[in-house]
């Protein structure tokens, strides 16, 4: 089965400066996705960012960058120029591509404190 | 286009009370997942559909919960009876298996305390 995990349960940042959050899985699959959530104090699942396993190119989504390093399986979510909107628990997930197995599993999540 | 809603938003209820939690995924999706999510155990599955048949229910706690997707449209995650330790965010979530970028999509949860 396949698990991941996030070795940072807080991390905090000052505004406006760059942080990293740090996420590794294992799993013997070739083919997958893996994805990054936001879930703020309101609790609402908001996808930031995904990656396909095939593609070589770490994906981008304005401030939101990874990189995905496949054969270490590391998986970590850069975030720049940070704002105070940015704090959150933010979950690392992969999702299989196997028919009947694609369910999300998720990291334990990192706790992202924005300092003014 | 909306998103996936479920219902009710919160719900305070008292041990031993049958809860029924619902959902109406993203239209066209054929997937559908119940999440709980808890301090101690964080997020985990409890069980998908895939074109309205339970494919995982490995998550299930036990014969207290039941889950049923009648249609394309709609799915209940019921408890019965409910217990303090249930207590917890349900989430549902949707996806359209097959298409390229694979996101699962989350409903805003439904609160539930059992007292």
């Amino acid at each position: 089965a396949q698990t991941v995990t996030q070795s940072q349960p807080e991390m905090s940042v000052q505004e406006a400066e760059t942080v990293t959050l740090s996420c590794t899985y294992d799993t013997s699959e070739s083919d997958y996705y893996l994805f990054w959530y936001k879930q703020p104090p309101s609790r609402q699942m908001i996808l930031v960012i995904r990656q396909e396993a095939y593609k070589q190119q770490n994906a981008t989504e304005n401030r939101f960058s990874v990189n995905f390093q496949k054969a270490a399986k590391s998986f970590s979510l850069k975030i720049s120029d940070s704002q105070l909107g940015d704090a959150a628990m933010y979950f690392c997930a992969y999702r299989s591509v196997i028919q009947g197995a694609q369910k999300l599993v998720f990291g334990q999540g990192t706790r992202l404190t924005i300092n003014p | 286009d909306a998103g996936v809603i479920q219902s009710p938003r919160h719900e305070v209820t008292e041990m031993g009370q049958e809860v029924t939690l619902r959902c109406k995924p993203i239209s066209g999706h054929n997937s559908l997942f119940w999440y709980r999510q808890t301090m101690m155990r964080g997020l985990e599955l409890l069980i998908y559909f895939n074109n309205n048949v339970p494919i995982d229910d490995s998550g299930m706690p036990e014969d207290r919960f039941s889950a049923k997707m009648p249609n394309a449209s709609f799915s209940t995650l019921k408890i019965q009876p409910s217990e303090p330790r249930d207590s917890a965010v349900y989430f549902c979530a949707s996806s359209m298996t097959g298409v390229i970028g694979n996101t699962i999509y989350f409903g805003e949860g439904s609160w539930l305390t059992v007292v």
